[in-house]
């Protein structure tokens, strides 16, 4: 079974800052994706970014960015020039590629609650 | 394009007492999840349909949850009778849905907060 831990609770960051949130996971597979969610108060979860785990290249996707080092089993988000919309909780999720009506749920870490501070 | 709908948004029962969600997927979207979240975790997947068929049911209570997924479109989630480690977020997730190697993004509804007392 794939395990996913986010051993930060708690993240503060200045406005404007860069902040970087860390995920480490375990599998045995090799093909599969890496995401990072948000989840403003409002609870709906939304997408931030997707990680192929075959692509060597780290995903980007406007101020946020990844490092994804495969071998060491690590998927960590930096989010740039901070904004006061950025806080939420942050989750970092994994599912297999391979699709099989059946195994393509998301398995969550238990997040990080990040604060902006004005 | 509308997103995927839940209803009530926020439910407060008694232990014992059966109460149900309700959950209007994407239209076109054969996928459908209903993710559990305790209070200081992350989603836990409870069960997976695709069309009206369940595919992954196994972290489901059975003997107090059921869900269905009449015609194929929105969902129901039951529990009868409750207990207070019920408490939680209940997410609703829904996705196209296709096998082989390929990625379809789950989008998610804005959930339903269970209080039990």
């Amino acid at each position: 079974a794939q395990t996913v831990t986010q051993s930060q609770p708690e993240m503060s960051v200045q406005e404007a800052e860069t902040v970087t949130l860390s995920c480490t996971y375990d599998t045995s597979e090799s093909d599969y994706y890496l995401f990072w969610y948000k989840q403003p108060p409002s609870r709906q979860m939304i997408l931030v970014i997707r990680q192929e785990a075959y692509k060597q290249q780290n995903a980007t996707e406007n101020r946020f960015s990844v490092n994804f080092q495969k071998a060491a089993k690590s998927f960590s988000l930096k989010i740039s020039d901070s904004q006061l919309g950025d806080a939420a909780m942050y989750f970092c999720a994994y599912r297999s590629a391979i699709s099989n009506f059946g195994n393509e749920k998301l398995t969550f870490g238990t997040g990080t609650r990040l604060t902006i501070i004005p | 394009e509308a997103g995927v709908a839940q209803s009530p948004r926020y439910k407060i029962i008694e232990k014992r007492q059966s109460v149900a969600f309700w959950c209007n997927p994407i239209s076109g979207h054969a996928t459908l999840y209903w993710y559990q979240q305790i209070l200081g975790q992350g989603p836990k997947l409870l069960i997976q349909f695709q069309n009206n068929g369940v595919v992954d049911d196994s972290q489901l209570p059975k003997d107090r949850f059921s869900a269905e997924r009449l015609k194929g479109v929105d969902s129901t989630l039951k529990i009868q009778p409750a207990k207070l480690e019920d408490s939680a977020v209940y997410l609703c997730a829904s996705s196209l849905g296709t096998s082989g190697r390929g990625y379809n993004e789950q989008f998610f509804g804005p959930g339903t907060r269970l209080t039990v007392l």
